[in-house]
């Protein structure tokens, strides 16, 4: 069965200075991962997505992500945080027709 | 173009009635699919469509919870007998087909509560 762990219920950086979200997942067959973004009263946006090609994901915002499959992680980075940043982060796996998401990250940046 | 559509974006309901939930997906995608946020909780899958096929409804927590998709477009989240622990930020999302890779395209939600 599907899943994933996201590390962390609630991030703290200042700005500028790196973000790193982690996210660990469980699947039976080579997975597709993505993060989504969710900013206040906002539905989920998508950052990026891993489907089997490249490792390094690039998104959207200034965010990557790399899969490594002997940690079976697809942790989330950007390398200096800005304020428009905060929001609440997903990472979700898909093995077939649906999709499983993480509990969340709440991301905030400090001035 | 437009995104998929949620209403009410709000809901204020009483212990004990029911509630319906509507999502407009957008046009042209096959797949629907219907989450619940609760707060911590992240999103937990209720149930999707897929064209004109059964839905899968693995999620759906109790048989007071159903949907339906009409014509294979807009889509109802029924809640019978609603329940304090109904409360919650329920979120529909719809794709241009199922299966891995594609990706998901979310409303704003519903905001439910129940007193």
């Amino acid at each position: 069965a599907q899943s994933v762990t996201q590390l962390g219920s609630h991030v703290s950086v200042s700005e500028g200075a790196l973000v790193l979200l982690r996210c660990n997942y469980s699947s039976s067959v080579p997975p597709y991962l993505f993060w989504y973004v969710q900013y206040p009263n906002k539905g989920l946006q998508l950052l990026l997505k891993y489907t089997s090609a490249a490792t390094l994901v690039k998104g959207i915002n200034g965010f990557e992500a790399e899969f490594k499959k002997s940690e079976t992680s697809f942790h989330l980075t950007k390398p200096s945080a800005h304020m428009s940043d905060a929001a609440e982060y997903f990472c979700a796996v898909s093995e077939g027709n649906d999709m499983r998401f993480g509990a969340g990250t709440r991301l905030t940046v400090k001035p | 173009g437009a995104g998929v559509s949620q209403s009410p974006s709000n809901k204020v309901t009483e212990k004990g009635k029911d509630v319906e939930l509507r999502c407009d997906p957008i046009s042209g995608h096959t797949a629907l699919y219907w989450y619940r946020q609760s707060l911590g909780q992240g999103l937990e899958f209720l149930i999707y469509f897929q064209g004109n096929s059964a839905p899968d409804k693995s999620g759906l927590p109790s048989d007071r919870f159903s949907a339906e998709r009409t014509g294979g477009s807009v889509s109802t989240l029924t809640i019978q007998r609603t329940q304090q622990e109904d409360s919650a930020v329920y979120l529909c999302a719809s794709s241009i087909t199922s299966g891995k890779g594609y990706e998901q395209y979310f409303g704003p939600g519903t905001r439910l509560t129940v007193t």
